[in-house]
């Protein structure tokens, strides 16, 4: 069983959408999750950080973390054509690297 | 602005080829990383460094070595090339500094074995 799970997708979704993307995970000890976005043909870069359990807003992009559930989630509101890319859940405990998750595609429709 | 710089964008190497890749970090970070990216598996992580000169296996350090001699910069060396290396090769760096050591992404280089 993989630490950390996400749907590959791809999810196709139509401009203005709210869009939800989800990882769980199994690891107790992972206290920092990131979600990066990756456009095709480039390295992934970072779209939002949280520390342990709670919700961060950034613009139109919340990130939910519950650790009881071990399970995270981002929102994304008023979905763009600009918003299609890989999104991956990413998270961390006591090592220096990342465990990633497999990616989600998502496409928004124009 | 961090940047990450991975030598290559596309390689095609043979069989049994000895393959350098090469990354370079320009903002001072303790950690660098590689990973590999393949369809339906995500990022796995090959190996990292803390500091010069040391190394820690990541999940898939089999047919990989790495080099840093230098703060800035990280190697991956595949011995001896084989078909199922084909793959995208990630690199990344990170400080040790505060909480949030998000990690900080090269483009990527394509390597094709054939």
């Amino acid at each position: 069983q993989k630490e950390v799970e996400q749907d590959p997708g791809p999810l196709s979704v139509p401009e203005g959408a709210i869009v939800s993307l989800n990882c769980t995970y199994s690891n107790s000890a992972f206290q920092y999750f990131m979600w990066y976005r990756q456009y095709s043909r480039k390295g992934p870069e970072l779209l939002m950080y949280t520390y342990s359990s709670g919700n961060k807003e950034d613009g139109r992009f919340t990130a939910q973390v519950d650790k009881s559930s071990k399970y995270i989630s981002l929102f994304i509101r008023d979905s763009q054509p600009s918003d299609s890319a890989t999104y991956l859940c990413a998270m961390r405990g006591g090592r220096r690297a990342l465990t990633f998750g497999s990616g989600t595609r998502l496409q928004v429709q124009p | 602005d961090v940047k990450v710089t991975q030598s290559s964008r596309y390689l095609v190497k043979r069989t049994g080829e000895k393959v350098f890749l090469e990354c370079v970090q320009d903002m001072d970070h303790e950690n660098m990383f590689w990973y590999r990216q393949d369809p339906g598996l995500g990022l796995r992580l090959i190996y990292f460094s803390y500091d010069v000169k040391m190394k820690e296996k990541g999940d898939i350090p089999e047919g990989y070595s790495v080099s840093r001699e230098k703060k800035e910069r990280f190697s991956l060396i595949l011995e001896s090339a084989s078909t199922n290396q084909t793959s995208m090769y990630l690199c990344a760096s990170s400080p040790n500094r505060g909480k949030n050591t998000e990690a900080f992404f090269g483009q990527g280089t394509r390597l094709t074995v054939v």
